[in-house]
């Protein structure tokens, strides 16, 4: 069965900091990757996605995520964090037809 | 772009009545969306895929009778929770599907059960 999961449920950051938040999926096949994250009282955005190709994806917002197929890992990356990075991010794995979601990590950027 | 609308943001309904709720991608053409049901602190939990011009198909465990979907245009599909009761009192997501298989997600409708 395909799963999703993320190690770190709550992060606590000061600003500036860096950020990698860890994903890792089991699936059977070919699989396509997201990151999507949900701003306080938002509904959840794309950061990025990766389908192929190149395995160090750049998102929107600083952010970039290096596909690792021997590891079975996606992990999402921030060189200097910022306040208003504050909220859940959610690794998804799936094809077109599903999509699974891991459990979402809590950032909490401090000042 | 890929802007997707959810219409109501929030409902609450007495037990046993039925509610709709409406799904919308606004600028782009969706063949397929789904829709999601989301618990407090937890994640995301498809419900079922809604297909343009022919029946969803459901997950494992939720109800097809319960959750009625209508796919009628390539940006509306419709979720109607039929009968509802406070169990089903929870927050529910829809996301529309673009021709590069990346889903974006509408802003969810919060139903509370009395």
């Amino acid at each position: 069965a395909q799963s999703v999961s993320q190690h770190n449920h709550h992060v606590i950051l000061s600003e500036a900091a860096s950020l990698e938040l860890g994903c890792n999926y089991s699936y059977g096949g070919t699989v396509n990757l997201f990151w999507y994250v949900q701003y306080p009282g938002q509904h959840l955005q794309l950061l990025l996605k990766y389908f192929s190709g190149d395995p160090l994806v750049k998102g929107i917002k600083g952010f970039e995520a290096e596909f690792i197929k021997s590891k079975f890992s996606f992990n999402l990356r921030k060189p200097s964090v910022q306040w208003s990075d504050t909220a859940e991010y959610f690794c998804a794995a799936g094809t077109a037809s599903k999509l699974t979601f891991g459990t979402g990590t809590r950032l909490q950027v401090t000042l | 772009g890929a802007v997707v609308s959810q219409h109501p943001s929030w409902v609450i309904c007495k037990s046993g009545t039925s509610v709709k709720i409406e799904c919308r991608s606004l600028d782009f053409q969706a063949t397929t969306m789904f829709w999601y049901r989301q618990f407090p602190k937890q994640s995301l939990m498809l419900m079922a895929t809604s297909n343009e011009g022919s029946k969803a198909t459901y997950e494992q465990g939720v109800e097809k009778d319960k959750f009625l979907i209508n796919h009628a245009s390539l940006t509306l599909s419709t979720l109607t929770v039929t009968s509802a009761h406070p169990e089903d009192s929870s927050f529910y997501i829809c996301s529309a599907r673009d021709f590069e298989e990346t889903q974006y997600f509408g802003p969810g409708t919060r139903l509370l059960v009395l």
